[in-house]
């Protein structure tokens, strides 16, 4: 059963740290996305890729925030320096374009003290 | 005006009700539309795309209209399964490709 897996399921880290998160996105799939998700702000679209290059990453904070995909397999989102206000959820999908349906991971849950 | 708008409720109905949802989008050249559902704490799952005509599945139906830029969500006969967050999703940007999520709006069916 093909699945977006994501690493770490929870990570609680002090400000100022670094923290990387990954993504294995569906075999096949040629989008991928991050998205945050907070109570207040719902969820927001940080960047998007599509065959591996970046789209769109308007939705980031370029100061601290980066988003890779060194290869088709994986997709990392990296802060650095890590803030209190980081935290959140982070949910990587991945699709095929144009269909509109994402398949989503469990999500890392990210909390910076 | 953001991108794309919803009640965020929550909508809380018993059992056996019919509720209906609206998402408001601001970009009048998005072609289609989708419903996805969030339980708490786990990922969005598509419930069901909308194009031109609506889309009917089962007890769920959406609509579009387009002149007042909004889908539409109806759920008839409420299940307590039906429990959720509905997230409505609007492809923007120049290329249709920025799937754009609204915040969701919180159903509570109850006994």
């Amino acid at each position: 059963d093909a699945r977006v897996t994501q690493t770490p399921r929870h990570k609680v880290t002090e400000m100022g740290q670094e923290v990387t998160m990954r993504c294995q996105p569906i075999l096949g799939h040629n989008t991928v996305f991050w998205y945050r998700q907070t109570m207040m702000q719902g969820l927001e679209l940080l960047a998007y890729f599509r065959n591996r290059a970046p789209l769109d990453d308007s939705g980031m904070p370029k100061d601290r925030f980066s988003a890779e995909m060194p290869d088709a397999t994986l997709a990392t989102l990296k802060i650095q320096p890590s803030e209190p206000r980081d935290s959140a959820v982070y949910f990587c999908a991945s699709g095929l374009r144009g269909t509109g349906e994402l398949f989503f991971g469990e999500g890392s849950r990210l909390t910076v003290l | 005006r953001k991108e794309v708008e919803q009640d965020p409720g929550p909508f809380n109905v018993p059992e056996g009700a019919t509720v209906a949802f609206n998402c408001t989008y601001s970009n009048s050249a998005s072609q289609s539309f989708f419903w996805y559902r969030q339980d708490c704490r786990k990922e969005p799952k598509l419930l069901m795309s909308v194009y031109s005509s609506g889309n009917e599945d089962g007890r769920f139906t959406a609509q579009l209209n387009r002149a007042s830029q909004y889908i539409s969500l109806l759920i008839r006969d409420s299940k307590l399964s039906d429990s959720a967050t509905y997230l409505c999703v609007v492809p923007l940007g120049g290329t249709a490709s920025k799937l754009t999520f609204g915040t969701g709006t919180r159903l509570q069916v109850t006994l």
